[in-house]
């Protein structure tokens, strides 16, 4: 399989904190992405990262990449109670999406 | 960006009958992919919907189970053949323009009975 794994497989944390999780992948990458899906939707598109880059940010957003580990970390930093949602990362191999197993993240009010 | 209407929204269909899912993109875009997700679950890649060929599917995904069509840059359909309640699930269409950025349907969650 060419799915990515994440951890932790939940996460709930108080509105204001950070939050991290972090993808592990097989595969060499073109790029890596990250996605985000509020329960029972379409996943939104949240940052790219490609594999010649280690760091990325956007506005609280911010993702490493190490392509020796295979690896990918998003933090998103002073949390918010909209942040609420399911985090995908996405491997691209070559043209086709793969899609991580996914990190549910609460963020309490 | 695309704007992506998938139908439909969602379906309760009994066992041993099919559905279509009709995937239509606002522009023309290179690549379409279907997926499938179930509960609580991530999204599985079916296969890749290519214009004017036939799709190429992912392993453990066969053709005469999931027949796919893609007639022009801003269409394609799914089927979903002679159904069971393990097809139970949210069917997400995607496309993208090179590897760049994907983008979603709302998803058709089907569910056998």
């Amino acid at each position: 399989s060419q799915q990515g794994e994440e951890d932790p497989q939940a996460l709930s944390i108080q509105e204001g904190e950070n939050a991290t999780m972090n993808c592990s992948y097989k595969t060499s990458i073109n790029n890596l992405q990250w996605y985000r899906q509020n329960s029972g939707r379409g996943l939104v598109h949240l940052i790219l990262i490609r594999s010649n880059e280690r760091e990325k940010h956007s506005g609280r957003l911010r993702v490493t990449l190490d392509t020796s580990k295979k690896s990918s970390s998003l933090l998103i930093t002073a949390s918010r109670a909209a942040d609420t949602a399911s985090y995908f990362c996405a491997t691209v191999p070559g043209n086709q999406f793969y899609f991580g197993t996914g990190t549910s993240l609460t963020v309490i009010p | 960006s695309a704007v992506i209407s998938q139908k439909p929204s969602r379906d309760i269909c009994q066992r041993g009958t099919s559905l279509t899912i009709q995937c239509q993109v606002d522009s023309q875009v290179t690549m379409m992919f279907w997926y499938r997700q179930q509960p609580g679950q991530s999204l599985t890649l079916i296969a890749t919907a290519n214009q004017g060929s036939e799709a190429t599917y992912e392993s453990g995904f066969v053709i005469d189970k999931f027949p796919i069509s893609r007639p022009n840059l801003t269409f394609s359909t799914l089927t979903v053949s002679n159904m069971s309640p393990e097809d139970s699930s949210i069917y997400l269409c995607s496309v993208a323009t090179g590897a760049q950025e994907a983008f979603f349907g709302q998803g058709t969650r089907l569910t056998v009975v």
